[in-house]
């Protein structure tokens, strides 16, 4: 069954350090999405991208973030200079279609910051 | 703002019982309701997608009712085992259009052998 992978599993970095986060969607979806889990905290929406430009960001997806799908397969997300609250499990996700149609989850990258 | 709400955080049951949890969501602009299961280190698992006020679902032992006019969903499983120890997630699109869900704080339910 096709699924929604994400590279690194775990990732610990610097504070102010520059880090990508990959994922690759199901081949057949056509939207992508990053969410995050604060430890504690309720999972929340950062990013959702179709045809190739973001459709949808909240509030926290500010200029430090970005999202880019390089080729047919994968999908990344950046965060430019890392600060210590950033530190949460980001999950990459896709779906064929919005709203009624079930978003795949990838496993997550558990993103430390120092 | 959408609020999607949750109940009970934890729940911890004998083998064997049945158990059910509560999804709370705003009854207008409502589109889908989404349930899923969470196992540490592993993806969370969709459920179900339910959109029409009365659906019922189900999935072997695990099924969920949907009431739209009141604005909650019923999420419930018939004798817990013990794998079906996990996170159970709800989310709501609510609005948006381009499918941006908006999750529970979820129930973290613990089976005990």
């Amino acid at each position: 069954e096709p699924e929604v992978t994400q590279t690194p599993s775990h990732q610990v970095t610097q504070m102010g350090q520059e880090v990508i986060l990959r994922c690759v969607p199901i081949s057949n979806h056509l939207y992508f999405y990053w969410y995050r889990q604060i430890l504690g905290q309720k999972v929340e929406f950062l990013v959702s991208f179709y045809n190739n430009e973001i459709s949808e960001k909240s509030e926290i997806f500010d200029d430090q973030f970005s999202v880019e799908r390089p080729d047919g397969s994968n999908f990344t997300l950046k965060i430019r200079s890392t600060k210590l609250e950033d530190s949460a499990m980001y999950f990459c996700a896709s779906s064929k279609t919005t709203l009624t149609d079930t978003q795949y989850f990838g496993p997550g990258t558990r993103l430390t910051v120092l | 703002i959408l609020n999607v709400e949750q109940s009970p955080q934890s729940l911890h049951v004998q083998e064997g019982d049945s158990t059910n949890f509560t999804c709370s969501f705003p009854s207008s602009n409502f589109y889908a309701l989404h349930w899923y299961r969470w196992e540490t280190a592993k993806s969370p698992e969709a459920l179900f997608v339910m959109t029409l006020n009365g659906d019922e679902k189900k999935k072997g032992r695990i099924s969920a009712t949907l009431n739209t006019k009141e604005g909650y969903s019923y999420l419930y499983i018939k004798g817990s085992q013990p794998e079906d120890s996990a996170t159970y997630l709800c989310a709501s699109p609510g609005g948006t259009s381009y499918g941006k869900l908006t999750f529970g704080q979820g129930t973290i339910l613990t089976v005990h052998p």
